[in-house]
């Protein structure tokens, strides 16, 4: 079975400083791996994925992650906080080719400090 | 516009009262899914389908059923709400291998 644990179901950063928003995931075959971010009453939008090509992958508003095979990890991050990345995050999990079904994590709240 | 929509965006009904959320993507994706967000929860699925005619459970589908009569819809259907079914849904729709795409959400509230 596969599963994602975000770790902080809460952070704050200040506008400008490094925004890290941790993901691990458990899965029994090659992972496909997915941020995903909800603004304020709106759906989910798909930041970046991982799908077995580049260990270090760039997505949209200046977003990256990192998959660590050997951490089991993929966690977020942003060198320099807006106040436009307020939101919540998800990471979601999935099977390879046959098995389309996401897993997603808790969550975790991302909050700027002025 | 490539989009996943869903209707109602809001619900207030009450206990027992049968309800259908409906599900319509415009983007030819074999693959459609629901999900309801709860609170410290996440996503879980409820429900997805492979292709029309083709659906299967999810992590939570008890009190729930869904059809899959043509590509692009994909409905959700509560029989006889209940309380504990009051959350946020959404719908989600995907080629095999691709990202999913998701609705706008339907809030539901089950008095």
């Amino acid at each position: 079975a596969q599963s994602v644990t975000q770790l902080g179901s809460h952070v704050s950063v200040s506008e400008g400083a490094l925004v890290l928003l941790r993901c691990n995931y458990s899965s029994s075959v090659p992972p496909y791996l997915f941020w995903y971010v909800q603004y304020p009453n709106q759906g989910l939008q798909l930041l970046l994925k991982y799908t077995s090509a580049a260990t270090l992958v760039k997505g949209i508003n200046g977003f990256e992650a990192e998959f660590k095979k050997s951490e089991t990890s993929f966690h977020l991050t942003k060198p320099s906080a807006h106040m436009s990345d307020a939101a919540e995050y998800f990471c979601a999990v999935r099977g390879s080719f046959g098995n389309e079904k996401l897993t997603f994590g808790t969550g975790t709240r991302l909050t700027i400090i002025p | 516009e490539a989009q996943v929509t869903q209707n109602p965006r809001y619900l207030i009904t009450v206990t027992g009262k049968k309800l259908t959320v409906t599900c319509s993507q415009n983007m030819n994706h074999e693959y459609m899914s629901w999900y309801r967000q709860d609170p410290g929860l996440g996503l879980r699925q409820i429900y997805y389908s492979m292709n029309v005619e083709v659906t299967d459970k999810g992590d939570v589908p008890e009190g729930y059923k869904v059809s899959r009569k043509e590509k692009r819809n994909f409905p959700l259907i509560l029989e006889s709400p209940s309380p504990n079914q009051t959350s946020l849904y959404f719908c989600a729709s995907s080629r095999d291998t691709d990202t999913q795409y998701f609705g706008p959400g339907t809030r539901l509230t089950v008095l």
